[in-house]
């Protein structure tokens, strides 16, 4: 079974504050998704990491693959009340039928 | 607005009762997953079909079926109602098998079913 962790699961900060959330697992990959929900709201995608140690930037937002594509990072600069959401990972394994998905770390962004 | 559209958005009803929830994959997508999230348990993993033909299936209870129709339209039926069965039900599509080889999926909004 392939199990996806995250920390921390909860965060709160303040806007203009820079922050990292983690996802780690024991399983390799083939890629990663990171998702970003509001509440009554489905997941959104906000990006796909594919090669191991890749890095790619979404405005303030940055997503860092494991060089073993075990685990990923996420981290946002300067944040903002908009930021604020559930954010999730997920790993996928080509041609298995799913992704797994952590449980999420939950950012609430004060103004 | 991600393309993927599931009805109904509110379900309420009781314990024993039987639901249909709804999903029409984005357009051009063949693979329709369904996902279970709950307060205490995130997003799990219950059913995928492709073009037809179920691929893989997590952990969904004999009480649910799901099954995916010729027009890619989706329909997950959920019986014997619980208590426990109160969450928010999505659906994902994507291109392929296993998102075209990348894992991305598109979600609906979501039904929100309480069972009460």
């Amino acid at each position: 079974t392939q199990l996806l962790e995250q920390s921390p699961q909860f965060l709160s900060i303040q806007e203009g504050e820079n922050l990292t959330v983690y996802c780690n697992s024991s399983s390799v990959f083939s890629s990663l998704q990171w998702y970003r929900q509001e509440p009554g709201e489905g997941p959104v995608l906000l990006v796909t990491v594919v090669t191991g140690g890749e890095v790619k930037k979404l405005k303030r937002l940055t997503f860092q693959f494991g060089d073993a594509r075990k685990d990923s990072s996420l981290h946002i600069t300067a944040a903002q009340p908009g930021d604020t959401g559930l954010y999730l990972c997920a790993g996928a394994v080509a041609n298995a039928g799913k992704s797994t998905f952590g449980d999420g770390t939950t950012l609430t962004v004060k103004p | 607005d991600s393309g993927v559209t599931q009805t109904p958005k509110h379900l309420i009803t009781a314990t024993g009762q039987r639901v249909t929830l709804r999903c029409s994959p984005r357009s051009g997508d063949l693979s329709v997953y369904w996902y279970q999230q709950s307060l205490d348990q995130g997003l799990q993993f219950l059913i995928q079909y492709y073009n037809g033909e179920e691929r893989a299936k997590g952990n969904i209870l004999e009480r649910f079926s799901a099954q995916q129709f010729p027009d890619l339209h989706s329909e997950l039926n959920l019986s014997s109602l619980e208590l426990g069965d109160s969450a928010l039900y999505f659906c994902a599509s994507s291109v392929g098998t296993s998102g075209g080889g990348t894992g991305e999926l598109f979600f609906g909004e979501g039904s929100r079913l309480t069972v009460l």
